[in-house]
């Protein structure tokens, strides 16, 4: 059973330029989540979406920042724009549905550089 | 969601035990205490989760006493490999339900 797959695994952008992330959550698993972590910080909570749905994106920037999760395929954190501050580290993550006390199971994450 | 505290650092030998400590002093009834663990360059992975009392699986224990204000996650002899961020986290988390990181404590284990 493969694990959340994230990529690129590392993303090298022009300020000004377009980043586009992808997550594919685990087998079975219809909760996606995305977290920044910023250089010598803790994990940020970004938005939540399930299939074709954004639930919670209270974590999101207002502005440049967007994420979908369509009916096929993976779901897209994309930063138009992107600026140095956007360097970090993006992590997805997976969840099963329904359920009392769970985990949550994080991807690899894709570090992005703004240059 | 509680607010936690746990050391910043901890440094330890190979084959020791190692006990970390998270306060939480206004956990609400339904919260329950979670631990995650990063490596470097990995995202977290969850290692133990309990209610009350005590918690063991094949990585880790957690020790949780009968008022719930703090816990202790206990790593038995610990390698170089465990060398880690562990992030105490306490809420009602179920799907949908953002995490919520503090900063952590930076274990280091030394040969």
């Amino acid at each position: 059973n493969a694990g959340v797959m994230q990529n690129p695994r590392h993303l090298v952008r022009r300020r000004g330029q377009e980043a586009r992330l992808r997550c594919s959550p685990m087998k079975g698993h219809s909760h996606v989540y995305w977290y920044r972590q910023l250089p010598e910080e803790g994990l940020k909570f970004m938005v939540y979406l399930q299939k074709e749905n954004i639930i919670d994106e209270s974590g999101m920037p207002k502005e440049r920042f967007s994420a979908e999760f369509p009916k096929e395929g993976p779901s897209i954190l994309r930063i138009q724009q992107v600026v140095r501050g956007d360097s970090a580290a993006y992590f997805c993550a997976s969840s099963p549905p329904a359920g009392a006390a769970y985990e949550q199971y994080f991807g690899p994450g894709t570090r992005l550089t703004v240059t | 969601l509680a607010k936690t505290t746990q050391p910043i650092s901890m440094d330890s030998y190979e084959g020791q035990e190692v006990n970390i400590t998270c306060s939480h002093n206004n956990i609400a009834t339904n919260d329950y205490i979670t631990w995650y663990q990063q490596f470097p360059s990995q995202g977290p992975r969850f290692i133990i989760q309990g209610y009350k009392t005590k918690v063991t699986n094949e990585v880790a224990s957690l020790f949780i006493p009968a008022d719930r204000k703090s816990s202790t996650l206990s790593l038995p002899r610990v390698s170089l490999s465990d060398t880690a961020v562990y992030y105490c986290l306490v809420g009602v988390y179920q799907a949908g339900t953002a995490l919520i990181f503090g900063k952590g404590t930076t274990l280091s284990v030394s040969s």
